[in-house]
């Protein structure tokens, strides 16, 4: 069974630029989350979707993040404009559907704002 | 403000030693606590779990002390081996949201 992916593993920026995160999930799991690790900080939350609604994007930092998901399938996250502070690794999970433990993460993608 | 407080920030553990990290919480409503396990250039990996109405789970050489009463909880890693060197984090989960809340985590080296 593949695992969660995501694309791409690194995305380096200048200040001002535009940049989509994508998140495929693993098959069949109907939440899908992401968080963000700012250097050594904690891994915080942004938002949470069941299929494609957002049940929950009380961690997203401002509107400059937009998240969706498409058909409930895949996600993206974009980020426009993009500033110094958005720098630090993108993670995506998923888990299956009503449950609220074991979340499986993907392999992150490290975002650089230059 | 940090709900979930982790440390050591790092930790070196000779082969065969144990490794014990702890966390702290606030929060009362939580009801699931995590553990994961994250390997360079990968993604966290649930190595271990436990509510809140056992004291103890051990899976292997990891073990989870729970306190209720102090609200803490830690990971013990018996026979440390190099190849549990990895970045740890715990966590905690509320019982209304599905959302994880980390600590900030714990660089753990075992010399051979």
């Amino acid at each position: 069974e593949a695992g969660v992916t995501q694309f791409p593993s690194h995305s380096v920026i200048e200040k001002g630029q535009t940049v989509t995160l994508r998140c495929d999930p693993i098959s069949g799991h109907d939440n899908l989350y992401w968080y963000r690790r700012v250097m050594g900080k904690e891994i915080k939350f942004l938002l949470h979707f069941v299929k494609e609604s957002k049940q929950d994007e009380s961690g997203m930092p401002n509107n400059r993040f937009l998240a969706e998901r498409t058909g409930g399938t895949y996600s993206t996250l974009k980020v426009q404009p993009a500033e110094l502070e958005d720098s630090g690794v993108y993670f995506c999970a998923s888990s299956q559907a009503g449950v609220r433990g074991e979340q499986f993460f993907g392999p992150g993608t490290r975002l650089t704002v230059l | 403000q940090q709900q979930v407080k982790q440390s050591p920030q790092s930790l070196i553990v000779q082969k065969g030693g144990i490794s014990i990290i702890n966390c702290a919480y606030e929060n009362t409503a939580f009801d699931y606590f995590p553990w994961y396990q994250q390997f360079p250039g990968k993604g966290p990996a649930l190595l271990i779990a436990i509510r809140p109405d056992v004291s103890e789970k051990k899976e292997g050489r990891f073990t989870i002390s729970f306190n209720k009463s102090a609200k803490q909880f830690s990971l013990h890693i018996m026979d440390s081996q190099p190849g549990d060197s990895a970045t740890y984090f715990c966590a905690a989960q509320m019982d209304s949201s599905y959302k994880l809340i980390f600590g900030s985590g714990t660089r753990l080296l075992v010399r051979p």
